[in-house]
């Protein structure tokens, strides 16, 4: 069974620093690696997803990266800005099974970036 | 403009009531999916469909149902029998349920509460 973990659950930084948040997971097998962003109060958008076969998938200030061997995902966040505030939730899927297309989520990591 | 509603966004439940969540795509996304938010245990997965007239129970199904008549359309109702039904619920979709690039995208989400 897929466990995801993340450290730290929580994190502040001033504005204009470069961060790091991770991702662990079990299970190696795993399909896809998506990173999510979640406002308070609102649904889940999509940040990054990086498929098995990957290393890295970039857009903008962020870069995820994936390494199916050490069972770790990291989502490094540059010139970190106060609208970056929100929660950053990792979430594996598993190829195989009965559970096609599921999602398994660590409990996220709360950034807040102060002016 | 192509995503994913979910209404109402704010529900109040009686004790013994049941009530039920919708939930349209207009991606068209062969896959559903209803996941549950509870405060530090992260996203759960309660039912998931990846075609019209077929759905599988996730991890924590008892107490909903759900139904998919219609390729953009996948209701969840909350029945009487779950005993704690007060949580943030989020839908889903992705453009099928396995393999290839099948990235999962949510909606803004409904907020219930029993009374």
């Amino acid at each position: 069974k897929q466990e995801v973990t993340q450290i730290p659950a929580a994190l502040s930084v001033p504005e204009g620093e470069n961060l790091v948040l991770n991702c662990s997971f079990t299970d190696s097998a795993i399909y896809n690696l998506q990173w999510f962003r979640q406002d308070p109060g609102k649904g889940l958008t999509s940040l990054l997803l990086i498929q098995s076969s990957q290393r890295e998938q970039t857009s903008g200030r962020l870069n995820a990266s994936l390494d199916k061997s050490s069972g770790r995902s990291t989502l490094y966040i540059a010139a970190s800005q106060p609208g970056d505030s929100a929660t950053y939730l990792c979430a594996g899927q598993n190829a195989g099974g009965t559970s096609y297309g599921k999602l398994t989520f660590g409990q996220g990591t709360i950034l807040t970036v102060h002016p | 403009d192509g995503g994913i509603t979910q209404s109402p966004k704010y529900l109040f439940r009686k004790e013994g009531q049941n009530v039920t969540l919708s939930c349209e795509q207009n991606l068209n996304h062969d896959a559903m999916y209803w996941y549950r938010q509870d405060p530090g245990q992260g996203l759960r997965l309660i039912y998931y469909s990846q075609i019209v007239n077929d759905f599988q129970k996730g991890d924590i199904a008892e107490g909903y149902s759900v139904s998919r008549e219609k390729k953009e359309s996948f209701p969840l109702t909350v029945t009487s029998a779950q005993k704690n039904p007060t949580a943030f619920y989020l839908c889903a979709s992705s453009p099928n349920g396995a393999g290839g690039r099948n990235e999962q995208f949510f909606g803004p989400g409904t907020r219930l509460t029993v009374l």
